[in-house]
């Protein structure tokens, strides 16, 4: 059974700042892996995917990368700023990619 | 946003009701999802759907039972509803057609309260 774990759970840091965000899975044969976005209350935002033979992504100031033979994918927010504070989870998808299992989360607070 | 809706957005029950969630989706993507979200167990897989009447277990598929009779609507019902699956459920939907569409987009929620 995959297991999906993000370590921080939480983190602080100041606006500018640039930083990193770590997720680990146990079973390298994935399909994918996502990483979303949530908010208080709200549903989930999907910021990058990376397909199972790729290295890594980018969106703006986002960068994450894959490393499937060490079981790791990194999040890589640059320049961050109060409005990137929320919970970011990473998902991993399965060979069918309809057994999509979630970390935990790691909650980011970026102060002013 | 991916035009998903959920209804209700809240909802308060009692032990041993029936209780159905509605998913409806504008986007007529193939695939359907239903999340649970708990503290301390973050999303999890319930039910899924890769076409009309199509229809897979997940993760945590006790208690709850789904059905999708047309492309934009999949339904989430708990038989006789208990405390245990006071949660928060997500709806989420893919195309399914490999590559960056392969990416799920969520609804806002529905919260659920069983008393």
């Amino acid at each position: 059974k995959q297991e999906v774990t993000q370590i921080p759970a939480a983190l602080s840091v100041p606006e500018g700042e640039n930083l990193v965000l770590n997720c680990s899975f146990t079973d390298s044969a994935i399909y994918n892996l996502q990483w979303f976005r949530q908010d208080p209350g709200k549903g989930l935002t999907s910021l990058l995917l990376i397909q199972s033979s790729q290295r890594e992504q980018t969106s703006g100031r986002l960068n994450a990368s894959l490393d499937k033979s060490s079981g790791r994918s990194t999040l890589y927010i640059a320049a961050s700023q109060p409005g990137d504070s929320a919970t970011y989870l990473c998902a991993v998808g399965g060979v069918n990619n309809n057994d999509m299992r979630f970390g935990a989360g790691t909650r980011l607070t970026v102060k002013p | 946003d991916a035009g998903i809706t959920q209804s209700p957005r809240h909802k308060v029950t009692e032990t041993g009701t029936p209780v159905t969630l509605r998913c409806h989706q504008t986007e007529n993507h193939r695939y359907m999802y239903w999340y649970r979200q708990d503290p301390g167990h973050g999303l999890r897989l319930i039910h899924y759907s890769y076409g009309v009447k199509d229809t897979d277990k997940g993760e945590v598929s006790d208690g709850y039972s789904v059905s999708r009779s047309k492309t934009e609507d999949f339904l989430l019902t708990l038989e006789s509803a208990t405390s245990s699956q006071t949660s928060v459920y997500f709806c989420a939907i893919s195309s399914g057609l490999g590559g960056v569409t392969d990416t799920q987009y969520f609804g806002p929620g529905t919260r659920l309260t069983v008393l």
